[in-house]
């Protein structure tokens, strides 16, 4: 059965450090991953996408890495904000499907 | 870039009325579409997926006739909550994949039985 795992479920973090969320999937087989940040009663949108062959991938603050041999990704945040509060979600997809596999989401949330 | 549009974001209605959610894919067509279902602080949860010219393939345990899914073109989905409940009060979202690595998602609906 396809899985996705995230971790942790929720944080806690001040404005202005790192942090970094875990995502544990056992789809298969896998096509791409990616990372969607939601904000509270709004649609996710799109942070970074990665394929097998890709190993790390950065949009602005946030720099997703892949390991597809252990079958983790990360989504690392750096410098913190305020709007970063958010549920984080990962989502895979397998190979020739295009119905993903969603995570659970960790909840952040960035205090002043 | 491409964008889901979906409306309305937020909805009251009674109980026993219908309500329809649409779902509109602006600037590409998508044959394909997903409605998912949202509780407060829980993942989403695919309901349904939506095929133009087609019926929609329904997950396991989603009423059919509960939750009405048309796909008239190329660019609209909807979805129609008939006989609302209290119980069917939830976050709904569309999405639409572009390719095979990108889907795009709509803002969402609030929807609110009372």
């Amino acid at each position: 059965k396809n899985q996705v795992e995230q971790s942790p479920q929720s944080l806690i973090i001040l404005e202005g450090k790192n942090c970094t969320l875990q995502c544990n999937y056992t789809v298969s087989p896998f096509s791409n991953l990616r990372w969607y940040k939601q904000d509270t009663g709004r649609g996710p949108v799109s942070l970074t996408i990665m394929t097998f062959s890709e190993n790390t991938k950065s949009n602005g603050r946030y720099t997703a890495t892949l390991d597809a041999d252990t079958k983790q990704s990360s989504l690392h945040i750096t410098a913190s904000q305020l709007s970063d509060s958010a549920s984080y979600i990962c989502v895979v997809t397998s190979g020739g499907s295009y119905i993903p596999t969603f995570g659970r989401g960790t909840s952040l949330i960035v205090h002043p | 870039g491409a964008v889901v549009s979906q409306h309305p974001s937020r909805v009251i209605c009674k109980s026993g009325t219908s309500v329809k959610i649409e779902c509109r894919s602006l600037d590409f067509q998508a044959t394909t579409m997903f409605w998912y279902r949202q509780f407060p602080k829980k993942s989403l949860m695919l309901m349904a997926t939506s095929n133009e010219g087609s019926k929609a393939t329904y997950e396991q345990g989603v009423e059919k006739d509960k939750f009405l899914i048309n796909h008239a073109s190329l660019t609209l989905s909807t979805l129609t909550v008939t006989s609302a409940h209290p119980e069917d009060s939830s976050f709904y979202i569309c999405s639409a994949p572009i390719g095979t690595f990108e889907a795009f998602f709509g803002q969402g609906t609030r929807l609110t039985v009372v």
